[in-house]
């Protein structure tokens, strides 16, 4: 029973362009979210994260949505760079008795070309 | 930064060997946790502690143990490798101190890919 879907398991833009991963959950006690971006050969590092108090974050090129009666949270990356290339992880955890474990999609490896 | 360190880095075993993944954190974070990783799919949690006298079973902790030595590391153990425990491992470490309580990001090492033969 996956709770946390990433139904895309790769995308492939143009540099400059933007560049928009999804992620869907279905457990309604995640209250907060994060994404990861994974190189080859390294562990994850965390991107940028969101609260469910919130409906956007941004960071710079890094912008995540929250829509909380979808639930569904997408990452935009504008504009996208090669740099960019890496499979990014969206995560989520719940608050209360759960509230230390993250529940992993199974990523999706973004492709930009130059 | 090298914050999480995690080795060995590869580790290539044989059936029934007992091995161990050791991780360090110079964070001062409070929480550890391992995580494995198999192709297509994402991180699936194994063990996680609280603190040192703390430690918890996560999704998959069949075939695994863990020893939490000191705040700063985190061990886990194959008593007795499978081949289907070939795959990459993740600690990772949070700190809950600051936030009350709440999930902080967790951070993670580098990894070690391990191959069961």
């Amino acid at each position: 029973d996956q709770q946390v879907k990433q139904n895309s398991p790769s995308l492939s833009v143009q540099e400059g362009r933007i560049s928009i991963l999804n992620c869907d959950y279905t457990n309604s006690m995640f209250d907060y979210f994060l994404w990861y971006k994974k190189y080859p050969a390294e562990g994850p590092t965390f991107l940028i994260s969101i609260s469910s108090i919130k409906d956007k974050n941004e960071d710079g090129r890094f912008t995540v949505f929250l829509n909380k009666s979808a639930k569904h949270l997408s990452l935009h990356i504008v504009p996208s760079q090669p740099g960019d290339s890496a499979v990014y992880f969206c995560a989520a955890s719940g608050s209360g008795g759960s509230n230390y474990k993250l529940t992993f999609g199974k990523g999706t490896l973004l492709t930009v070309n130059p | 930064d090298a914050d999480v360190t995690q080795t060995p880095r590869n580790r290539i075993t044989k059936t029934g060997k007992r091995i161990m993944l050791e991780c360090s954190q110079t964070k001062g974070h409070d929480r550890m946790y391992w995580y494995r990783q198999d192709p297509g799919l994402g991180l699936q949690l194994i063990y996680y502690s609280f603190d040192v006298k703390d430690i918890n079973k996560g999704e998959i902790s069949d075939g695994y143990s863990v020893s939490r030595q000191a705040q700063a590391k985190f061990s886990l153990s194959l008593e007795s490798a499978i081949p289907n425990q070939t795959a990459l491992y993740f600690c990772a470490t949070s700190d809950t101190k600051r936030a009350g309580g709440k999930l902080e990001t967790q951070y993670f090492g580098p990894g070690t890919r391990l191959l069961v033969l």
